[in-house]
């Protein structure tokens, strides 16, 4: 069983355009986050939802937008994209946001292309 | 400066000879630390946690923490091929809610 899912696994989309990417994990997690990938391999945290709760905006531009329906949900959309947002974009889960728990579990990624 | 610095790569080194990764950290607050792998195309995936100094073995695996010195490394002794991959090295403050990772280290083994 995936322990945490992603989709679509690839996007390409055109400038301007808005588009939603999924997120579920199946661990029991409470927490989940999402990461940008940017071509370079460096790894940033976006945003962190603990039991549906908004605890992490890292000064994304508020064309991202997340939303947790649940706690073992956490989708992202993404409006009047950019060139600059095409990178791979990741989903984790952690078992708690709390010291010594925060083992992260990464799902597979979702590759946006903006064109 | 960076929060969290890893040492420049790409690093090459003989299949059976030991990988030696270094991360340095500038928050003095942090009390987790993580190494992950990544291979290309694939997501991160946990390879060691560490939260008191000293050393932590796993199997072929050793990460040193040292807090006075805010260094943490990794060692792989015996690298394999399938070693090679980047990895990351993530740090994390108490309370925070979130890991800050690395540039990482793009580590080759060449058979």
């Amino acid at each position: 069983d995936t322990a945490v899912s992603q989709t679509p696994k690839y996007l390409v989309t055109q400038m301007g355009n808005d588009k939603s990417i999924k997120c579920e994990q199946n661990l029991g997690h409470d927490t989940m986050y999402w990461y940008k990938q940017d071509s370079k391999k460096f790894l940033k945290i976006m945003f962190s939802y603990n039991n549906k709760e908004l605890i992490i905006n890292e000064t994304v531009p508020n064309r991202f937008s997340p939303k947790s329906p649940d706690k073992a949900h956490l989708n992202l959309h993404i409006n009047s994209l950019e060139l600059g947002d095409s990178a791979v974009y990741f989903c984790a889960s952690s078992l708690t946001r709390v010291e010594y728990t925060d083992t992260q579990y990464f799902g597979p990624g979702t590759r946006l292309t903006v064109l | 400066q960076k929060e969290v610095e890893q040492n420049s790569g790409p690093l090459s080194v003989p299949e059976g000879a030991i990988a030696s990764l270094n991360c340095t950290y500038s928050d003095r607050g942090s009390q987790s630390f993580f190494w992950y792998r990544q291979y290309s195309g694939k997501s991160p995936e946990l390879i060691m946690s560490i939260y008191s100094n000293g050393d932590k073995e796993d199997g072929r695996f050793t990460a040193q923490l040292n807090k006075a010195s805010q260094y943490v490394s990794l060692l792989i002794r015996d690298s394999q091929p399938s070693d090679s991959a980047t990895y990351l090295c993530a740090v994390m403050r108490t309370n925070a809610g979130k890991s800050t990772f690395g540039d990482g280290t793009t580590l080759t083994v060449k058979p």
